[in-house]
């Protein structure tokens, strides 16, 4: 079975502040991760995804995440938050080899301070 | 069409009542997904449909939940006799996504808000 836990269920930054989102995973395969983002009253739309490939990977609107297999971990960081990004913020887990269910956290809202 | 439809996007019923929801995929998508998205709660997976295969039900939480997808198209959601506990948002989503990889990542609609009053 796949779980990821989302550390934080509101994170409040400074705009221009450092954006950091907690996502542990756990999984006894080789897992695929995601970001998600969902602005009010709108469906989820993908930051940015791992797939084995590089352990950084690059998303829209200046995100990144890092793939940590030993800390089980793939936060989500922005070096300077936007005004913009204030939403709602879902990690979420899957694996290859075959038809698997996404499995996604319990969600991370984010408010931008002026 | 450009994005996965979802309709209606708000609906209030009666405890009790039948409701319908419906949701477009994109034109291509083989795979189609609905989530339930409940306060404070993450993304609750109900169903999937993946081409002609059978569907994958095993996230509808009671017989009251059914789904169907009609020329590999269009789906809809039923719920009877609501309850006040399936008030919520639901989501449908449809990917490229095959089954040896599901690394495309979903599109999802903007979701039906299901209030049961």
């Amino acid at each position: 079975a796949q779980s990821v836990t989302q550390l934080g269920s509101h994170v409040s930054v400074s705009e221009g502040a450092l954006v950091l989102l907690r996502c542990n995973y756990s999984s006894s395969v080789p897992p695929y991760l995601f970001w998600y983002v969902q602005y009010p009253n709108q469906g989820l739309q993908l930051l940015l995804k791992y797939t084995s490939a590089a352990t950084l990977v690059k998303g829209i609107n200046g995100f990144e995440a890092e793939f940590k297999k030993s800390e089980t971990s793939f936060h989500l960081t922005k070096p300077s938050a936007h005004m913009s990004d204030a939403a709602e913020y879902f990690c979420a887990v899957t694996r290859s080899g075959g038809y698997q269910k996404v499995t996604f956290g319990t969600g991370t809202k984010l408010q931008v301070i002026p | 069409g450009a994005g996965v439809s979802q309709s209606p996007s708000n609906k209030v019923t009666e405890k009790g009542k039948d409701v319908e929801l419906r949701c477009d995929p994109i034109s291509g998508h083989t795979a189609l997904y609905w989530y339930r998205q409940s306060l404070g709660q993450g993304l609750e997976f109900l169903i999937y449909f993946q081409g002609n295969s059978a569907p994958d039900k095993s996230g509808l939480p009671s017989d009251r939940f059914s789904a169907e997808r009609t020329g590999g198209s269009v789906s809809t959601l039923t719920i009877q006799r609501t309850q006040q506990e399936d008030s919520a948002v639901y989501l449908c989503a449809s990917s490229l996504a095959h089954l040896d990889d599901p690394a495309f990542g979903y599109t999802f609609g903007s979701g039906t808000r299901l209030t049961v009053v």
